[in-house]
């Protein structure tokens, strides 16, 4: 059964970093590429970052882009999500998804629990 | 990025009855040369991720109850509910996967 469960959310000022984690189990994570996908209230669900099942490929959306960075330790079954520069609009639930296949392109078949960044002063 | 609307935007349905959400994309997410559209949609409950229902469009994901059915191709895609339960009450999204993925802002599905 596959199994995510995403940590290292919490508050944080406006400018600081944070690094989320997600840990991985019920499947081979290490041939799964990854994303992350976050929620606020007022934007819905917006995709964040994709990263390849060997990590050579990463992908970002325009928002995050320059301020984000996807890594994976595949030896640890852990994902992480660097987040500098941190803005209010950045205030959200963020979950970690696995894809149905194995196509970069996914549907996201899995979600984590999620956790809430909150950034404010 | 392709933007998708889903609508309408809530909707109120008698227990039994049938539910239809639709969404539109604003640009098509058929791989013609597949002949797959890379469409999904969620259901999300309050305090929880989104659940995977259909994906392709129309394939419904393992253990979703067979009520729920997809169609559509192209840019315009319809989810239906053939007979609403309880359980049922949720927010549901349409999501694309043919480039950068994008959700459509959500239908919030309730009893009448």
């Amino acid at each position: 059964q596959v199994h995510l469960v995403e940590s290292g959310g919490g508050v944080v000022q406006p400018g600081r970093s944070l690094r989320l984690s997600c840990a991985a189990a019920g499947f081979t994570f290490s041939t799964y590429a990854m994303h992350w996908v976050r929620q606020t209230p007022g934007k819905g669900l917006e995709w964040v970052a994709l990263i390849s099942y060997d990590g050579r490929i990463k992908k970002y959306a325009d928002s995050v882009k320059g301020r984000f960075t996807l890594s994976r330790d595949n030896s640890k079954n852990t994902l992480f999500l660097q987040m500098h520069s941190l803005r209010a609009e950045d205030t959200a639930v963020y979950y970690c998804a696995r894809p149905g296949g194995y196509d970069l392109r996914g549907y996201f078949a899995n979600w984590g629990q999620g956790t809430l960044v909150t950034v404010s002063s | 990025d392709i933007v998708m609307t889903q609508s309408p935007d809530s909707l109120t349905v008698s227990l039994g009855e049938r539910a239809t959400i639709n969404c539109k994309s604003s640009q098509s997410v058929l791989d013609s040369s597949k002949n797959m559209n890379y469409l999904g949609w969620y259901q999300q409950k309050p305090g929880q991720p989104p659940k995977l229902l259909i994906y392709w469009a129309s394939i419904r994901e393992s253990g979703v109850p067979d009520r729920f059915s997809a169609s559509g191709s192209g840019t315009d895609f319809t989810l239906t509910i053939s007979s609403l339960q309880a359980e049922d009450v949720a927010v549901y999204y349409c999501q694309q996967y043919y480039s950068a993925p994008t959700f459509g802002q959500g239908t919030r599905l309730e009893i009448k």
